[in-house]
C-alpha cells in the first residue's frame, strides 16, 4: 500500500527567502504525486502534480516540485515565498494502478513572517 | 478543472441524529470520492461513490454509518448516521477528472454536541 511522510509538522520562512517543504513516499509501482494546498476554513486547492516526464514540475502561485526516484521524494518549492503562501501543505500519492486509493501526508503549517 | 458545491457548509448536530451532505460538481465525472479531516489531521477516505452502485467503501468504516447515493454523474450524498462527538470533522467530497487531477469540494464542517 502507499503511503506519505511529511517529516515537518511546521516550517517558518521569512518573506522573500525561498521555502521548501519536503515529502517522501512509498508506493509500488509507478507514483502519481501531488500537492494540494489549504487556507482557513477552505477546502484543498491543487498546486501541481507529477506523472511522467520531467522531474521539475510548475504550479500554480510559483510553486514548483522535483520528482526524484532515487531518494522517493517530492519536495515543494518555492523561490521566494509571500506572506500569503502561509498555509496548510498537503502532499498525496497513488499509484498508477490505483486510481480510487489517494493517501495524504499528514500536512506541514508553512507561516511566512513579514 | 472541476467545480464542486456542497452543502451545508457548517451545521451543529445533536448526538443520535443524522445530517446528509450533498455534492454537486459542475460536469460529468467518473469517479467521485468522500473524505474526513479531523481536527488537525490529515484527510483520510471513506469511500468511493459508485454511480448506480453501492459505494466501496475502506477499512473502518461501512455503509450503515455512512450510507452514500449518487444517483447521477454530477451529484453524490453522504450520510452521517446516529452521530457522536467523534465525528465532528470537514467532510469533503472530490472528483478524479479525465486529466488524473482531483479536485475537492469546500467541505462540510460537522459539530456533533
Amino acid at each position: 500500500a502507499q503511503s506519505v511522510a511529511q517529516p515537518e509538522d511546521q516550517v517558518n520562512v521569512a518573506e522573500g527567502n525561498p521555502l521548501t517543504v519536503k515529502c517522501t513516499y512509498s508506493v509500488s509501482g509507478n507514483p502519481y504525486l501531488f500537492w494540494y494546498v489549504q487556507y482557513p476554513n477552505r477546502g484543498l486547492q491543487f498546486l501541481l502534480k507529477y506523472i511522467t516526464g520531467d522531474n521539475l514540475v510548475k504550479g500554480s502561485y510559483g510553486f514548483e516540485a522535483e520528482f526524484n526516484k532515487s531518494q522517493t521524494s517530492f519536495h515543494l518549492k518555492k523561490p521566494s515565498a509571500l506572506v500569503s503562501d502561509s498555509a496548510l501543505y498537503f502532499c498525496a500519492v497513488r499509484a498508477s494502478s490505483r486510481m480510487n486509493d489517494m493517501r495524504f501526508g499528514a500536512g506541514t503549517r508553512l507561516t511566512v513572517k513579514p | 478543472s472541476a467545480v464542486i458545491s456542497q452543502k451545508p457548509s457548517r451545521d451543529i448536530c445533536q448526538r443520535g441524529t443524522s445530517l446528509t451532505i450533498q455534492c454537486q460538481v459542475d460536469s460529468q465525472v467518473t469517479m467521485m470520492f468522500w473524505y474526513r479531516q479531523q481536527p488537525g489531521q490529515s484527510l483520510t477516505l471513506i469511500a468511493t461513490a459508485n454511480q448506480g452502485s453501492e459505494a466501496t467503501y475502506e477499512s473502518g468504516f461501512v455503509i450503515d454509518k455512512f450510507p452514500i447515493s449518487r444517483p447521477n454523474l454530477t451529484f453524490s450524498t453522504l450520510t452521517v448516521s446516529n452521530m457522536s462527538p467523534e465525528d465532528s470533522s470537514i467532510y469533503l467530497c472530490s472528483v478524479l477528472d479525465g486529466y488524473n487531477e482531483q479536485f475537492f469540494g469546500p467541505g462540510t464542517r460537522l459539530t456533533v454536541l
